[in-house]
């Protein structure tokens, strides 16, 4: 099946920061969504991002399909961005497959 | 417009016993799947569920089951539980194409 990478694994950043994630898939996608998980566990879709860039206030999104990778960019980091952000990537029509997901904590 | 919304928030079983986990889908979705999350990782599919049939099935062993019904809300079942079942278990629906929305989960602790 596919594989998909995060990485960093962890991220510590002062707040004001600006921080890149990745994620890697080992083969071609129909459907690429970046999620953060909020304390209370769920998961809150950022993007849905199968190729290109989208933005949506401080955070954006590229995914280069033919190279399998996507980057998700955070800009001006605030506390309440803190936690876990999964990349997800479809494999056929029914299935997600998720990244260990990267950690990400901001200090104030 | 409701999201996902599933129940309960949080339960404990025994081992041995059994448990049943319900989601509603978004409204305008008509496709639902259940993913169990273990502490520390990412989420792993357990199945999909369209048209009141099982659609696809990732690897988890018969105990568990799943039904959907005509109003495109779901159950998931557990029988015989194990320590390890104990997760985080996550609903998503979605429609046909497009990207998927998650409750907020159920947190299983099987003692």
């Amino acid at each position: 099946g596919i594989q998909v990478e995060q990485s960093p694994p962890d991220l510590i950043l002062q707040e004001g920061a600006n921080s890149t994630l990745r994620c890697n898939f080992s083969d071609s996608v129909n459907n690429l969504q970046w999620f953060h998980q909020n304390p209370w566990g769920q998961l809150i879709n950022l993007f849905y991002i199968p190729s290109g860039t989208k933005q949506n206030g401080r955070l954006s999104a590229t995914t280069v399909a033919t190279e399998r990778y996507s980057l998700l960019y955070i800009s001006s980091s605030q506390t309440t961005d803190s936690g876990v952000y999964f990349c997800a990537v479809g494999e056929g029509a029914q299935k997600l497959v998720f990244g260990q997901g990267t950690r990400l904590t901001i200090n104030p | 417009d409701a999201g996902v919304t599933q129940s309960p928030t949080h339960l404990i079983k025994t081992r041995g016993q059994q448990v049943t986990l319900r989601c509603s889908p978004k409204s305008g979705h008509d496709t639902v799947s259940w993913y169990q999350q273990a502490l520390g990782q990412g989420p792993q599919f357990i199945f999909q569920y369209y048209e009141e049939e099982e659609r696809q099935r990732g690897n988890f062993p018969d105990r568990f089951s799943g039904h959907q019904f005509p109003n495109y809300s779901s159950e998931l079942n557990v029988n015989a539980l194990l320590l390890g079942d104990s997760a985080l278990y996550l609903c998503a629906s979605s429609y046909t194409t497009g990207g998927y929305t998650f409750g907020s989960g159920t947190r299983l602790t099987v003692v």
